[in-house]
């Protein structure tokens, strides 16, 4: 069991937007940043999301990153079949969770 | 460019030990901490290990905790991961991960363990 619950499944149609969350608590996410990675089946992970909402050079705006209390999302806009990936968010923990703790992970599917 | 790459993952034997590696090149590496992170078949990603710039710092995840060390070479841009006791649970594709300011942007390709009788 993730100490970060996302839930396991997303869906939208292209052109749409989709937003994933993230649940955490006030040792991870509320009183640290969030990064949300999207990884391809047999790929590496890629960072998409750092610091909550920032993003890496490279990475389209259609990506965007919020954070509230402890809680964070990742919302896509503009969805892209090429945008079907598995999504995790990461945090540091405080606790002895940590130092670093994932989301389950959210399997996105472009319908 | 910035590059991880790891090596010395393979078929093992349970309670048996292996040693992974990172080479790492294309960034000052005495600047930056380095993750370990694994994913098990069809499984999320499980963060194992990190430590720090000048290997003074070294944190575990509970599952490593007292079965696997953490150490690097400044002297030749490596990272190692000596795992004992292993189990077949610890079956997962190795990534390490440049940590930093902007840390996760930079993963290795990863390499697989297998630990299986």
């Amino acid at each position: 069991q993730s100490v970060l619950t996302q839930p396991p499944s997303a869906s939208g149609t292209p052109g749409q937007r989709v937003t994933i969350s993230c649940s955490g608590s006030s040792s991870n996410i509320g009183s640290n940043t969030v990064n949300w990675y999207q990884q391809v089946p047999g790929t590496a992970p890629k960072l998409l999301i750092y610091r909550n909402h920032q993003r890496p050079s490279g990475v389209p705006d259609r990506f965007s990153g919020s954070k509230s209390g402890t809680s964070a999302s990742l919302a896509i806009s503009g969805l892209q079949s090429e945008d079907e990936a598995d999504y995790y968010c990461a945090a540091w923990d405080d606790s002895l969770n940590g130092p670093v703790v994932f989301g389950g992970g959210t399997k996105l599917t472009v319908l | 460019q910035v590059q991880l790459v790891e090596s010395g993952g393979g078929v093992v034997q349970p309670g048996r030990s292996l040693r992974l590696s990172c080479a790492a090149s294309g960034f000052t590496f005495t600047n930056y901490a380095i993750h370990w992170v694994r994913q098990a078949p069809g499984k999320g990603l499980e963060w194992v290990a990190v430590i720090s710039y000048n290997g003074f710092n070294k944190y575990y995840a509970d599952s490593a905790k007292g079965r696997f060390t953490i150490s690097r070479d400044n002297s030749k841009n490596t990272i190692d991961l000596l795992m004992s006791i292993l189990r077949p649970d610890d079956t997962a594709v190795y990534y390490c991960v440049r940590g930093g300011a902007v840390a996760g942007r930079y993963w290795g390709q990863g390499t697989l363990v297998t630990v299986s009788s």
